[in-house]
């Protein structure tokens, strides 16, 4: 069983749309969770943690359920800019401990 | 902003060629780390490196592999012994090692292909 699942996409959609994009991961144990951002053939890049009370920044709002092993975002008002790969990411314990990335999803925002 | 740089951006190499990816993590940072993303597959966890030494290393950080901080600005990945599935980008990552510091800092990035 992969470690993070996603939803590969891609998910086609035009400016201003909202978008929900979801994440699976099979570490029960797994501590911390991140969205990273990805664009082509660039480095990933933090979007944002994921807290379990869910949180919220802009237009963008994650969200955890730790009893389901799943994770949420959510886009509002889908910009152009916003067309990038969405990488779904876990570290199995706490501290500077290696990242375990999903395989992304990938979003195209349509004029 | 400090940021994570990584030379060179682009190598190409013959297959059983010697190859030595750098990277420059951000000036206070403790913890290094070394991924990859073969095209199109999703980013993989190779080694990481705190206090001069391995912390730890996935299946994929073989003999083949080692990492080095020759000096106090410089971490650098060689591969011995180059295959063609070895192609790929490797990215360079470090953390401050604070607690509440530990978000993973990525550089552009070393696109290597063998051939």
């Amino acid at each position: 069983r992969k470690e993070v699942e996603q939803d590969p996409g891609p998910f086609n959609v035009p400016e201003g749309a909202t978008v929900a994009f979801n994440c699976t991961y099979s570490n029960s144990a797994s501590q911390s969770f991140f969205w990273y951002r990805q664009d082509c053939r660039k480095e990933p890049k933090l979007l944002m943690s994921v807290y379990s009370s869910g949180n919220e920044d802009g237009r963008f709002t994650a969200q955890l359920n730790r009893a389901s092993q799943y994770i949420s975002l959510l886009i509002r008002d889908s910009k152009l800019s916003d067309s990038a790969t969405y990488l779904c990411v876990v570290t199995p314990n706490s501290g500077n401990t290696p990242l375990v990335f999903g395989k992304g999803t990938r979003l195209s925002v349509i004029a | 902003e400090p940021e994570v740089t990584q030379t060179p951006s682009h190598q190409v190499t013959q297959m059983g060629q010697e190859v030595i990816l750098r990277c420059v993590p951000i000036s206070n940072h403790l913890y290094f780390y070394w991924y990859r993303q073969i095209l199109g597959q999703k980013v993989e966890f190779l080694v990481s490196f705190y206090n001069n030494e391995i912390s730890e290393k996935s299946e994929i950080f073989d003999d083949q592999f080692s990492v080095e901080r020759p000096d106090g600005s410089n971490f650098t990945l060689k591969i011995r012994s180059t295959k063609l599935e070895d192609s790929a980008m490797y990215f360079c990552a470090s953390t401050s090692g604070l607690a509440g510091g530990e978000t993973q800092y990525f550089g552009p990035g070393t696109r290597l292909l063998v051939l």
